[in-house]
């Protein structure tokens, strides 16, 4: 079955250090996979979004890479803060190159002082 | 400033009551998505439209209705044959037929008293 996944367990770092978060898929073949940013109680906020023909993409802090082979993206935060504390999903195209996107359930990041 | 809203914040349904979530958009997207966030278990997809009067099921239609009768308006109803509708509601908004992240509104969240 298709299947996206991030690790369910809190990811907890001290404030300076990079935060790598995991994202994998099975049975999948994205056109394209994206990252996002949820609070609580609000809804999730795009960050980035990298194509299969694409191997890295950054923006200030953040960087994402996308390994089609292994079917596996990563999400650094690099010199984290309190403030990058909350859940962050990964989400990719059903379909290839549609729009209909499917979320992973999320990783929850603790970034502390 | 362009976004999508969503009303009301919260909502609370008697059982076997209809129930309708508001979704606005000024964004100009094509697009708009309505998911249902549980906990542990990440976005799923109720429906999707991609033009004005068009719309497709996602995963779990049953139990829910929309229409869309103007591009910015994507009302979703909950009807009394959805057996456990007490859930996070997010609409979103993209434009159609590029690999844009979505635009999400701040979500309903449905209780059944």
């Amino acid at each position: 079955s298709q299947k996206i996944e991030q690790n369910s367990e809190a990811l907890n770092i001290q404030e300076g250090k990079t935060a790598t978060l995991t994202c994998n898929y099975t049975n999948y073949s994205p056109a394209y996979l994206q990252w996002y940013r949820q609070d609580p109680g609000r809804g999730p906020v795009f960050l980035l979004l990298i194509r299969e023909n694409e191997k890295e993409k950054r923006k200030e802090r953040l960087k994402v890479t996308f390994d089609t082979t292994l079917k596996q993206s990563l999400f650094h935060i690099t010199a984290s803060q309190p403030a990058d504390s909350a859940t962050y999903l990964c989400a990719l195209d059903i379909r290839w190159n549609t729009d209909k996107l499917i979320f992973g359930t999320g990783t929850r990041l603790q970034v502390f002082p | 400033d362009g976004g999508i809203t969503q009303s009301p914040k919260y909502l609370f349904r008697k059982e076997g009551q209809n129930v309708t979530l508001s979704c606005e958009q000024n964004l100009n997207h094509d697009a708009m998505y309505w998911y249902r966030q549980d906990p542990g278990q990440g976005l799923r997809l109720i429906y999707y439209s991609q033009i004005v009067n068009d719309f497709q099921k996602g995963d779990i239609a049953e139990g829910y209705s929309v229409s869309r009768e103007k591009k910015e308006s994507f009302p979703l109803t909950v009807t009394s044959a959805q057996k456990n509708p007490t859930a996070f509601y997010l609409c979103a908004s993209s434009s159609s037929g590029q690999a844009y992240g979505y635009t999400f509104g701040s979500g309903t969240r449905l209780t059944v008293v």
